[in-house]
């Protein structure tokens, strides 16, 4: 049982958009900077956005990061094949004084 | 070039230990602080444990928490997790990882089996 809670699967067609849900709590999300991660089968995670909604260089702006209160919302737009992924959001939770993470979301592109 | 490479894993009985390294290269790794993140075989990103800077303060989850010891050497550029009285449940690939607030680069991860 994850600490955040994000949906088990998403999906949606090519160029479509989807949006992928963290919810967390205080604690976390609430009062500390989420981060996103895309893990393609059989490779190591990789950083999307950082700080609730920076993307790092090279990531396209065609994915946004967005943070109310105690939740995280992941947005991908212009959907492609090579987006079909597994998709963490993480962050620090400073009751645990730990990191944490989702669940994962594993994304479709039908 | 940015690159983070573990070593040190492999098979290992219940009740042993091991010792994992990540060897790191392309940057200032006295400048940053390192995790160790595991994925159990099928399974999601579970956060093991962090270390500042400096190597001065270390967090660890609840789950390993007086089994697993991190530390640092900033000479030799290595992060080092020591894992002890190993369970089934620690079996998964670990990943090295850069970061403060956010995991900026990752390395390949290493298997770690515990099994009898």
């Amino acid at each position: 049982q994850s600490v955040l809670t994000q949906p088990p699967s998403v999906s949606a067609a090519p160029g479509q958009k989807v949006t992928i849900s963290c919810s967390g709590s205080s604690s976390n999300i609430g009062n500390n900077l989420v981060s996103w991660y895309q893990q393609l089968p059989g490779t190591a995670p990789k950083l999307l956005i950082y700080d609730n909604n920076k993307r790092p260089s090279g990531i396209p702006d065609r994915f946004s990061g967005s943070k109310s209160g105690t939740s995280a919302t992941l947005g991908i737009t212009g959907l492609q094949t090579g987006d079909e992924a597994d998709y963490y959001c993480g962050t620090w939770d400073s009751s645990l004084s730990a990191g944490v993470f989702g669940g994962g979301t594993k994304l479709t592109v039908l | 070039e940015v690159q983070l490479v573990e070593s040190g894993g492999g098979l290992v009985q219940p009740g042993g230990s091991l010792r994992l390294s990540c060897a790191a290269s392309g940057f200032t790794f006295s400048s940053y602080w390192m995790h160790w993140v595991r994925q159990a075989p099928g399974k999601g990103l579970v956060y093991v444990s962090r270390i500042t800077s400096d190597g001065s303060s270390t967090s660890h989850a609840d789950s390993v928490k007086g089994r697993f010891t991190t530390s640092r050497d900033n000479a030799k550029n290595t992060l080092s997790l020591h894992m002890s009285s190993l369970r089934d449940e620690d079996t998964g690939v670990y990943y090295c990882a850069r970061g403060r607030a956010a995991l900026d680069y990752w390395g390949q991860g290493i298997l770690v089996t515990v099994s009898s």
